[in-house]
Parts: structure tokens; C-alpha cells; sequence
């Protein structure tokens, strides 16, 4: 079974501090791992998936296989950044599985 | 180009009552999901669909149905609406998983049974 573990509820920090969102993840095979961003009154929407390497609002994330994780991070948060993130993985069987989700909140 | 789009947004029910949410998308995609957002809970998947025609369960399918005669349209069917489906809904659609294609999300209907 494949599943995805987000340790914390709530993050807060404050504008200009580094923030480091934790994902772990439980899959036997080669895993497919994305954030997802869900800012307030919008939608949820892709932030940026594992395969692309890509950096996106300043967010990076790392597939790390040995430790099953794939952190999201930010080495400046601004307050925009506030929102509801959850990780998500797609293994074999097609489904995307999510995370808990962890609220960021920024502050002034 | 639309999107994901679902209808109603916001909707009340009294316990037994029945409802449809509706899920439409224009992208052409085969795949289609619906989810269930809970607060503390992340989202659950409820059905999906891999094709017009086609639907499986996902992991709480229980008191929900789903048919899907189009590519576009993907609709959730709540018969006899309980408390416990008090909740936000989420449709997406995507095309076949597996190559990083990422999942588009709708806007959500909130539904409350009261």
C-alpha cells in the first residue's frame, strides 16, 4: 500500500525565515511525488512535482529515496506563501494518494 | 478554456435527502476523480474514472455512486445523504498518471447535512 505521511499540522513562521514542509512517503516501487498548494478561497493547484526538478515560487523539493522523503523548501518565506500544502504520490496503481495537508502561515 | 468546473458551490441537506454534484471538464482528459476534503484529514478519494464508461471505487466509496457517459461530464451521487458526508467535494481531472501529469482541480462544492 502506498501512503504519504506529513508530521505536522501547522507550520508558522515569520517573513524572511526558512521553512521546511516534511514528507515522508511509503511505496515498495518508483514513486511519483508532487505539492500541492491550496492558498485561501482558491482552488488546489499543482506546485511542482519531483520529476520536473523544477523550483517554483522559490519552493524546491528533493526526491530523497533513502529516506523516503520529499521535503518542500523555501529558504525566504514571504507572506504569500500562506496557505494549505499537502504532498502527494502516484504509484502504480494510478491513484493519487495525499498527505494530511500542513497549514503554513507566514507572518509580517 | 474552463477548466474543471462543479455545480453548486454551496448546498444544504437534510438527513435522507438525495443530491447530484455535478463535474465537467474541457481539457479532453480521460481520467477523472472525485475527492472528499475533511479538515485534519487531507483529501480522500471517493470514485474515479479512467474513460466514458468506466468508474472504480476509491478508498470511501460507501454511500456515493458515479456514472460517466461522456468524457466531459463526471457526476457524484449522494442518495441518502448523513451527517458524516458533511464535506468539502473536489473533481479533477488529469490525463494517464505515471508521466508526471499533474491532477486539475475544481473549484469545490461544500456540502453540509444537517
Amino acid at each position: 500500500a502506498q501512503r504519504v505521511t506529513q508530521p505536522e499540522k501547522l507550520l508558522s513562521v515569520f517573513k524572511g525565515a526558512p521553512v521546511e514542509l516534511k514528507c515522508n512517503y511509503s511505496y515498495s516501487g518508483s514513486p511519483e511525488l508532487f505539492w500541492y498548494v491550496q492558498y485561501s478561497r482558491q482552488r488546489l493547484q499543482l506546485l511542482l512535482r519531483h520529476i520536473s526538478r523544477e523550483s517554483i515560487k522559490g519552493f524546491t523539493a528533493d526526491l530523497n529515496k533513502g529516506e523516503t522523503s520529499f521535503h518542500l523548501k523555501k529558504p525566504f518565506a514571504q507572506e504569500e506563501d500562506s496557505a494549505m500544502y499537502y504532498c502527494a504520490l502516484t504509484g502504480a496503481n494510478s491513484k493519487l494518494t495525499f498527505g494530511k495537508g500542513i497549514t503554513l502561515s507566514v507572518r509580517p | 478554456n474552463a477548466g474543471v468546473t462543479q455545480t453548486p458551490k454551496f448546498r444544504i441537506l437534510k438527513i435522507g435527502q438525495s443530491m447530484t454534484l455535478q463535474c465537467a471538464q474541457d481539457m479532453n482528459h480521460n481520467y477523472m476523480y472525485w475527492y472528499r476534503q475533511d479538515p485534519g484529514m487531507g483529501l480522500k478519494l471517493i470514485y474515479y474514472s479512467v474513460g466514458a464508461g468506466i468508474t472504480d471505487k476509491g478508498e470511501v466509496p460507501n454511500g456515493y455512486n458515479v456514472s460517466r457517459s461522456t468524457t466531459e461530464d463526471f457526476p457524484l451521487r449522494l442518495e441518502l445523504a448523513a451527517p458524516s458526508q458533511t464535506s468539502v467535494y473536489f473533481c479533477a481531472s488529469s490525463y494517464p498518471p505515471g508521466e508526471g501529469y499533474e491532477q486539475y482541480f475544481g473549484p469545490g462544492t461544500r456540502l453540509t447535512v444537517t
